[in-house]
């Protein structure tokens, strides 16, 4: 059974920094792109970063460009987010994704169930 | 960037009332790389269709998708007190549209 748990989420000031965790389990995490998708509070799911199986390729949205580093651990099978230059907007449920591949290209198939950050003085 | 646009914001109906729900693309979505989630109130999202038309795995047949290019459509045959709740697409990979809300008339 695959499960994405993550952790790490929880309240920092403004500018503050944050690094989200997700434990994987049940596939090879090796072979599989993973993603980061946030929702603010009462809004939709925003994707926010992706990265390859091997860790060689990762991509970010235009929001958070130059703040948040997408990275990977094959061997302890968990994802991260590097999260710097927090601001207010940042706020949100931060969820684990799995792609139904190695591409960063497709679907996502399996979600964790999220983490809140909330960015606030 | 393509943007997709979700219509209507928020659909109210019936038990076992047929949901039609709308996405359309900006530009055309190559390959029908168009997938739906559902998400319940306090969950996370869960797959429902990729490749625009196929049912993921467990998914009732009272679900299904359809169109190619620029627009695609998620149908709910008969809707069930389980499928109330807000639904998205997604161009593979990244962008998500943004949401129709299924609510009980």
């Amino acid at each position: 059974e695959v499960q994405l748990v993550e952790s790490g989420g929880g309240l920092v000031q403004p500018g503050g920094s944050l690094r989200l965790s997700c434990a994987a389990s049940g596939f090879t995490f090796s072979s599989y792109a993973m993603s980061w998708v946030r929702q603010a509070p009462g809004k939709g799911l925003e994707w926010v970063s992706a990265i390859s199986g091997s860790g060689d390729s990762t991509y970010y949205a235009d929001s958070v460009k130059g703040r948040f580093t997408i990275s990977r651990d094959n061997s302890k099978n968990t994802l991260y987010l590097q999260m710097n230059s927090l601001r207010a907007e940042d706020t949100a449920v931060y969820y684990c994704a799995k792609y139904s591949s190695g591409w960063t290209s497709d679907f996502f198939d399996y979600w964790g169930q999220g983490t809140l950050v909330t960015v606030s003085s | 960037e393509i943007v997709l646009t979700q219509s209507p914001g928020t659909l109210s109906l019936s038990l076992g009332e047929r949901a039609t729900l709308s996405c359309r693309a900006s530009e055309s979505v190559s390959s029908s790389y168009l997938a739906w989630y559902q998400q319940k109130s306090g969950q996370a999202p869960r797959l429902l269709i990729y490749g625009a038309s196929s049912r993921a795995t467990g998914i009732p047949d009272r679900f299904s998708g359809s169109g190619s290019g620029t627009d695609f459509t998620l149908t709910i045959s008969r809707l069930e007190p389980e499928d109330f709740a807000v639904y998205y697409c997604q161009q593979y990979g990244s962008f998500f549209g943004g949401g129709t809300k299924v609510e009980i008339k």
